[in-house]
């Protein structure tokens, strides 16, 4: 059973950089893809993006121009790195893995997420 | 970017109760299609992909039918751990997107 567990700081101030780690236990890295989702306070659900086994990423237009997901598969974790972060950025943050679906992939497994605070 | 509408918002129903979740997506996705629960506090929980295929240990209470634009979720008796938000996410296009959510509440 595979299990992700996010990490990193829970507090980050306005205009510094958020950065997180996913570790992935108990589970293959290959042929899958490690997503970064995230949920404001209260909110519905914003897809980040991915980084892919073999080192690809995508990321959603709103975010590329701040964002970087990178990854360390030989540890079975990867990272999320959002430069410049103002208040609209506090929410909570999930990583999740995305199985073969078709051309596609779908998310299976999700960490517990975890709330990041944007505020001086 | 694909937009994803669920329907209705919030509903209220009773323990038993058979409930159905609508989700239309803004183009054709085929059945790029996954459904979410997710309990008050805790993460998602991933039920179905591919539109109708159960994720591994979710109970058959739940189904999943529709393809193209229109889909729909649907919980054939509602227990007490039933009571969520359930999300549709496609996944035909990037950037995958979510719908709205829709609220479970107990009547």
């Amino acid at each position: 059973q595979v299990q992700l567990q996010e990490s990193g700081p829970g507090l980050v101030k306005p205009s510094e950089t958020l950065s997180l780690s996913c570790t992935v236990s108990g589970g293959s890295i290959s042929r899958y893809s490690w997503n970064w989702i995230r949920q404001p306070p209260g909110k519905g659900l914003e897809w980040i993006g991915y980084i892919s086994d073999s080192g690809s990423t995508i990321y959603t237009p709103s975010l590329k121009s701040r964002v970087t997901i990178s990854g360390d598969m030989s540890k079975s974790q990867f990272s999320l790195q959002l430069i410049s972060v103002t208040a609209a950025d506090t929410a909570i943050y999930y990583c999740a893995r995305g199985r073969r679906s078709g051309s596609s992939f779908s998310f299976d497994s999700w960490g517990l997420g975890t709330l990041v605070t944007v505020s001086s | 970017d694909i937009q994803m509408t669920q329907s209705p918002s919030s509903l209220s129903a009773s323990v038993g109760d058979r409930v159905t979740i609508t989700c239309r997506a803004s183009q054709d996705i085929s059945n790029y299609l996954a459904w979410f629960q997710q309990e008050a506090g805790k993460a998602p929980k991933s039920l179905i992909f591919g539109a109708s295929s159960l994720q591994s240990g979710v109970p058959s209470k739940f189904s999943g039918s529709g393809s193209g634009t229109d889909f729909t979720l649907t919980i054939s008796s509602l227990q007490p751990e039933d009571f969520a938000t359930y999300y549709c996410q496609q996944y035909y296009n990037y950037p995958l997107t979510f719908g709205g959510g829709t609220r479970v509440e107990i009547k």
